[in-house]
């Protein structure tokens, strides 16, 4: 199965900045998803990412706050904009297989915290 | 999708079955159940799936009954690495894009 990786495991920010998240999958795919998961939660779908095209967002989330690139078919970035404590979280990125599972596999995630 | 029930959590003594249930009773005939499972600090990871026959594979086995209103998960000899927090999905096998809605889980709590 592929290798899904992200850039940084963990950070620590100050509120009114951004980070960029970064995801890796070691062969292409179409989609790629970004899910949040706020401490003691289950994981929220962000957004689909299909290659050459705009995101699509989940109820809730918006283009302004969570920009995200799909500049080709093994990468995808994620930023969290004009950060709050609120947006302390872990966000995952993942891919569905193409296998007849349809399965889909998860990046190991980045800790965000927001001070 | 279907909405998914579960209980919040289990404890499982090691080395013993895990009967972990989810109840569907929206669920359309186009649906397929999902298990996932995340470990701590890790992502989710895939266990099983199914649509209406029962399934086993090196994980689990999934139980789905005839009326496909609710299903169980089957890990037939709990470890300790085992514990973790197990996902039920509903997911339409048209839904070409993939994207899973995740519940709020089980909380497996395997001990010695």
């Amino acid at each position: 199965s592929a290798v899904i990786s992200q850039k940084p495991s963990r950070d620590i920010c100050q509120r009114g900045t951004s980070l960029t998240i970064q995801c890796q999958v070691d062969s292409q795919v179409t989609m790629m998803f970004w899910y949040r998961q706020q401490p003691g939660q289950s994981l929220t779908l962000i957004a689909t990412a299909n290659q050459g095209s705009e995101a699509t967002y989940e109820s809730g989330f918006v283009i302004d706050k969570f920009p995200i690139s799909r500049p080709n078919l093994t990468f995808s970035t994620l930023t969290v904009s004009n950060m709050s404590p609120e947006d302390s979280s872990i966000y995952l990125c993942s891919f569905r297989g193409t296998g007849t599972k349809n399965e889909q596999f998860f990046g190991p995630g980045t800790r965000l915290t927001v001070l | 999708d279907a909405k998914t029930t579960q209980p919040p959590s289990m404890d499982c003594a090691e080395g013993r079955a895990a009967n972990l249930p989810c109840n569907h009773s929206t669920i359309s005939g186009n649906e397929y159940v999902y298990w996932y499972r995340q470990i701590h600090s890790q992502g989710p990871q895939y266990i099983i799936h199914g649509l209406k026959n029962n399934e086993t594979n090196e994980m689990a086995s999934l139980i789905i009954t005839e009326d496909r209103k609710s299903s169980t998960l089957i890990l037939p000899h709990a470890t300790l690495r085992d514990t973790a927090v197990y996902y039920c999905i509903v997911r339409a096998s048209t839904d070409s894009w993939g994207k899973l809605q995740f519940g709020a889980g089980t909380q497996v709590v395997v001990t010695p």
